[in-house]
């Protein structure tokens, strides 16, 4: 059984699109993250959710648009797509309980051309 | 900014022990030391984490100095497959809070 599943796994889009990342758990975690992977594979947090509920937001531009709309699921809207937006995102969720463990998915690797 | 430093990268002979050493001067009282890996092009993978008292689990053992200054990691008998990149993490534990990830140590296990 999968834990943390993104769609797609790989997208490739021109530059002005707008495009979508689905991100699902299915540990029965309430918090949920999205994190940036540059091309120096720096990781970085953008987003967190608690119960649908916004509560991390890492001065990321608002083309970037994260949407709950379960505490299963947290998707990743992009508007007006960059070349500097190509990266793999990855999607984890949280058990926020005594070991505080986050669980990642597989990534996104986004290619703006 | 991560709190934490290590080196940017080792090497291990497979079946040996591989000890990825951490340092972390600045942690605070409260804060735990966590270590995540990253093998090629996949998520993160959670490995480890303490506060104080050394741990073990089935993946890695967590060695924790008395003044919580610095860590290390340990893999006991290290395989091709445990390359990969390991960071190690300081924060707040019970929070939900982000992973703040530094550079990590890339770590290859070589025949």
């Amino acid at each position: 059984d999968t834990a943390v599943s993104q769609t797609p796994k790989y997208l490739v889009t021109q530059m002005g699109n707008d495009k979508s990342i689905k991100c699902e758990q299915n540990l029965g975690h309430d918090t949920m993250y999205w994190y940036k992977q540059d091309s120096k594979k720096f990781l970085k947090i953008m987003f967190s959710y608690n119960n649908k509920e916004l509560i991390i937001n890492e001065t990321v531009p608002n083309r970037f648009s994260p949407k709950s709309p379960d505490k299963a699921h947290l998707n990743l809207h992009i508007n007006s797509l960059e070349l500097g937006d190509s990266a793999v995102y990855f999607c984890a969720s949280g058990d926020r309980g005594l070991s505080d463990t986050q669980y990642f998915g597989p990534g996104t690797r986004l290619t703006v051309l | 900014d991560a709190k934490t430093t290590q080196p940017p990268s080792m090497d291990c002979a497979e079946g040996r022990a591989a000890n990825l050493p951490c340092n972390h001067s600045t942690i605070s009282g409260n804060e735990y030391v966590y270590w995540y890996r990253q093998i090629h092009s996949q998520g993160p993978q959670y490995i480890i984490h303490g506060l104080k008292n050394n741990e073990t689990n089935e993946m890695a053992s967590l060695i924790i100095t008395e003044d919580r200054k610095s860590s290390t990691l340990i893999l006991p008998h290290a395989t091709l497959r445990d390359t990969a990149v390991y960071y190690c993490i300081v924060r707040l534990n019970n929070q939900g809070g982000k992973l703040i990830f530094g550079q990590g140590t890339e770590l290859s296990v070589k025949p």
